[in-house]
């Protein structure tokens, strides 16, 4: 149980495009999922928590307008890496949380490349 | 403000051997998690086990034990009879507990252990 489903595993986008990632709870009812980034060799940098029907709340130094995150319904979030750069280019991971106490469970990661 | 220190950035031992991973974190909270993730090759990130901080008992999970040095804001992780399917980045993180089961409590992260299994 508690299976997070992420896509894509990678993608590649030009420069000035956006990119959609999606988070999926595929057994559970998650109504906080968390969006992490982590470069190479190094640990995970909390970007924004997601909730269910409310806006994002953001790390500081992460520009809500650039990684734009929807949490629709109980089961799906998402993040949108608009007009992305180079800079944009790491491994993006979501996590979720049955609920309570209980620990965060990932999906398996999103590797973009801006070309 | 919480931080989760993970001295070592590497480690290497042989297949069958036991290691010992490092964790010592800082809060002045009382309740609180303490959890060892693995992320192997793959990227995925795998609970690898759980303490709360209010349960004496050290906890275990098959191969993987902790030692909770409470007072000494410990977290060591132990891993006996090592696989090579052990070859992972270990991370040590914490998580402080409110008075309400709210789903929004964050985690502190250490910076990592590389642990390399040597057949």
């Amino acid at each position: 149980g508690a299976v997070v489903s992420q896509h894509p595993s990678w993608v590649i986008c030009k420069s000035g495009t956006s990119v959609k990632i999606e988070c999926r709870s595929l057994d559970f009812q998650a109504t906080t999922m968390f969006w992490y980034r982590q470069f190479p060799k190094q640990s995970l940098m909390l970007m924004a928590t997601s909730n269910e029907g409310s806006k994002a709340t953001y790390e500081q130094g992460v520009e809500k307008d650039k990684f734009l995150i929807n949490h629709a319904s109980l089961t799906l979030s998402t993040l949108t890496v608009t007009s992305a750069h180079p800079e944009d280019s790491s491994f993006y991971i979501c996590s979720a949380r049955l609920g309570g106490y209980s620990p965060l469970h990932f999906g398996n990661g999103t590797r973009l490349t801006v070309t | 403000a919480q931080t989760v220190t993970q001295s070592q950035p590497e480690m290497s031992v042989q297949e069958a051997e036991t290691v010992t991973l490092s964790c010592t974190y800082d809060t002045s909270e009382n309740n609180y998690y303490l959890f060892w993730y693995k992320q192997p090759p793959s990227r995925q990130m795998i609970l690898v086990i759980r303490q709360e901080a209010y349960k004496q008992q050290n906890a275990t999970e098959n191969r993987f034990s902790v030692n909770f040095q409470k007072a000494a804001k410990s977290f060591s992780l132990k891993i006996s009879d090592s696989q090579l399917g052990d070859t992972a980045m270990y991370f040590c993180a914490f998580m402080k507990l409110g008075p309400f089961m709210d789903s929004n409590y964050q985690l502190i992260w250490g910076a990592g252990t590389k642990l390399i299994i040597k057949p």
